[in-house]
């Protein structure tokens, strides 16, 4: 069945650094590729989406690409804020009623 | 910005007591979903909603009920709460033929 596979964290960054967290899927069909940001105490908030193969979903300075070729959606930073500490989700649609198929999270923490 | 609300945001009571927690939403979206999510971060769907008068099981089993009888409400009601009922509960909507969902605030249960 389709899947999501996230790196593992906590990911632990100094403020203005680099981020990335990896993410791959497994997937029939063409899926929409889903990054979703968790604060917390907070429930869950589309940060950005990407809907074909090639496209490029941006959002408050965050951004991925989907690459169906090696199946993965990476989100990308240039440079990270204290704010930007959160949970991390990414996601697929799969061809099963529009149901979304979660990865496990990945929680970001950005020291000063 | 998705409006969709949860109450109560948190919630503590004793084994053997009726809940219901609420959620509702004011986008009249068709589809609705509840997520159960542990303290490891993941999301495990527990039932969803195609629109009124639809209800199916999600993912993973659980003991609670849900029913749709207006569009805009989903309440999830657990008839005899346990302690293994402790989690976060997160509600979400989205609209017909689109697949990203709109998650609300969550409600936190502590079962003691």
């Amino acid at each position: 069945g389709d899947s999501v596979t996230q790196m593992e964290g906590p990911v632990t960054l100094s403020e203005e650094a680099f981020l990335t967290i990896n993410c791959t899927y497994t997937a029939t069909g063409y899926p929409s590729l889903f990054w979703y940001v968790q604060y917390p105490g907070e429930g869950l908030q589309l940060l950005l989406k990407a809907t074909k193969a090639d496209d490029k979903g941006s959002n408050k300075g965050f951004e991925a690409t989907y690459r169906k070729e090696t199946t993965s959606f990476h989100l990308e930073k240039g440079s990270v804020q204290v704010s930007d500490s959160a949970v991390y989700f990414c996601a697929l649609s799969s061809n099963q009623g529009g149901k979304l198929i979660f990865g496990q999270g990945t929680e970001l923490s950005v020291k000063p | 910005e998705a409006d969709i609300y949860q109450t109560p945001r948190y919630l503590v009571i004793g084994t053997g007591k009726k809940i219901t927690l609420e959620c509702s939403q004011t986008m009249g979206h068709d589809k609705m979903y509840w997520y159960q999510q542990d303290p490891g971060m993941e999301l495990h769907l527990i039932h969803y909603s195609y629109g009124v008068n639809s209800t199916e099981k999600g993912d993973l089993s659980s003991e609670s009920t849900v029913s749709r009888i207006r569009t805009e409400h989903f309440p999830l009601t657990l008839e005899s709460a346990r302690p293994s009922h402790t989690s976060q509960y997160l509600c979400a909507s989205s609209e017909w033929g689109l697949d990203e969902q709109y998650f609300g605030p969550g409600t936190r249960l502590t079962v003691t």
